[in-house]
């Protein structure tokens, strides 16, 4: 039983478009939802986090939407570039768990086409 | 920079065998974890250290175990091999320090395939 659904699986965009990538919770109790973005043969790394008392976050060409009200959270990439072909996972986490242990969603692999 | 160095990139096993995967980081984190990533599953957390000699279960910790003797060393262990173990697996290390937000880093995953 997945706890963090993400959608789509798969998702093809030009050069310069804006990629959207969703993911539900049901867990209330989760509190810290990072986004993690792998390339392919390297582990996942950290590319933006946010806690449910903001409605968004940016860091550069990346913003994180969230809607605590229907447990939602997603990710825009602004002006999408090649170098941003790669899988993205989101995650959950309950920030006063021991270990922080994250709850991942199924990951969304990103071409981005020149 | 941290760096979690797992020992093998690519490992070809057969059913039945005891199989060790090694993950080594550089930074002193406390915590330390091994997922299994598969297609449209993301990352499955199979076990997790607090800190040296101590463990927990993760989601799917069945026909793993996990040994971890020294503070920079985390290894996975499969008891013996099954098909269905085929798989990437990925081993991640945190800190504790500075509150409980800190970002897992990973290393860069060992694929094994048993026959």
């Amino acid at each position: 039983q997945q706890q963090v659904k993400q959608s789509p699986q798969s998702l093809i965009v030009q050069k310069g478009g804006i990629p959207i990538i969703n993911c539900a919770y049901e867990n209330t109790a989760f509190d810290y939802f990072p986004w993690y973005q792998q390339f392919p043969g390297k582990g996942p790394a950290l590319l933006i986090a946010i806690r449910p008392d903001v409605s968004e976050k940016k860091e550069g060409r990346f913003t994180i939407s969230f809607n605590k009200s229907a447990k939602q959270f997603s990710l825009h990439i602004m002006d999408s570039q090649p170098g941003d072909s790669a899988t993205y996972f989101c995650a959950a986490s309950i920030g006063n768990n021991a270990g922080n242990m994250l709850t991942f969603g199924g990951g969304t692999r990103l071409m981005v086409k020149p | 920079d941290v760096k979690v160095t797992q020992s093998s990139r690519y490992l070809v096993k057969r059913t039945g065998e005891k199989v060790f995967l090694e993950c080594v980081q550089d930074m002193d984190h406390e915590n330390m974890f091994w997922y299994r990533q598969d297609p449209g599953l993301g990352l499955r957390l199979i076990y997790f250290s607090y800190d040296v000699k101590m463990k927990e279960k993760g989601d799917i910790p069945e026909g793993y175990s996990v040994s971890r003797e020294k503070k920079e060393r985390f290894s996975l262990i499969l008891e013996s091999a099954s098909t269905n173990q085929t798989s990437m697996y990925l081993c991640a290390s945190r800190t504790t320090g500075r509150g409980h937000y800190q970002p897992q880093h990973f290393g860069d995953g060992t694929r094994l395939s048993i026959l």
